[in-house]
């Protein structure tokens, strides 16, 4: 079983609206973390936001924020005011076990999100 | 702040050739790794090291050696290459301990023909 599910392929969202990216995630351990990446056309990687599974409140960095729903093993980024700058790829990922010295990650196979004017 | 460094940016094999992806970070991290990314497929972790003389197999390893000789430097071999081992591939750090946000080098393209 794929352990992060991305559903959607590509995204549109007009500028200046809200937008979630979906991400659903399969684990049997009771400690983990889940990434969300962004991946713009020049290919460069840039972490977005992070939530760990013990964390009580859904993170949230500037327009970004985690909608971490835990039963339904969903995590998902919600995006507010969408900018031109925000059309990229996107990657949900996940971190199995305890942090401690484990951060490997399982990366979904991405969003392609598109912002239009 | 260089952060992390890959050379080359891109590269182009024949089919039996080898040679080494370069890797080096500049922030102390102790964790490295290399990712490769295919199209559709998202980022598959090849190996990683948490610290100098500490290397251990991520999910496609095969066709793949590492080192870890410094703090600083991660490289990745290629024996053999084969066609299947076109990707852009990834390098990545961290501290341990503290934030599990990875830093990404730039990539590198790798074709093999």
């Amino acid at each position: 079983a794929q352990k992060i599910t991305q559903t959607q392929p590509g995204m549109f969202v007009q500028e200046k609206e809200a937008v979630t990216l979906d991400c659903t995630y399969d684990t049997s351990d009771p400690s983990y973390g889940l990434f969300w990446y962004k991946q713009p056309s020049s290919g460069e990687m840039i972490f977005l936001i992070y939530q760990g599974s013990y964390d009580q409140q859904n993170a949230t960095e500037g327009r970004y924020s985690l909608n971490f729903q835990k039963a339904r093993k969903s995590a998902n980024l919600v995006i507010s005011a969408s900018q031109l700058g925000d059309s990229a790829m996107y990657f949900c990922a996940m971190r199995e076990g305890p942090s401690g010295s484990a951060r490997q990650l399982t990366f979904g196979s991405g969003t392609q999100l598109t912002v239009l004017p | 702040n260089a952060g992390v460094t890959q050379t080359p940016k891109f590269q182009v094999l024949k089919t039996g050739q080898s040679m080494t992806l370069q890797c080096a970070q500049d922030m102390n991290h102790e964790y490295m790794s290399w990712y490769r990314q295919d199209p559709g497929m998202g980022l598959r972790l090849i190996h990683y090291s948490v610290g100098a003389g500490i290397t251990d197999q991520g999910e496609v390893p095969n066709g793949y050696n590492v080192s870890r000789s410094t703090t600083e430097d991660f490289p990745l071999r290629l024996l053999s290459a084969a066609p299947s081992q076109t990707s852009v591939y990834f390098c990545a750090s961290t501290e341990l301990g503290g934030t599990e946000k990875l830093f990404f080098g730039s990539g590198t393209q790798l074709s093999v023909l």
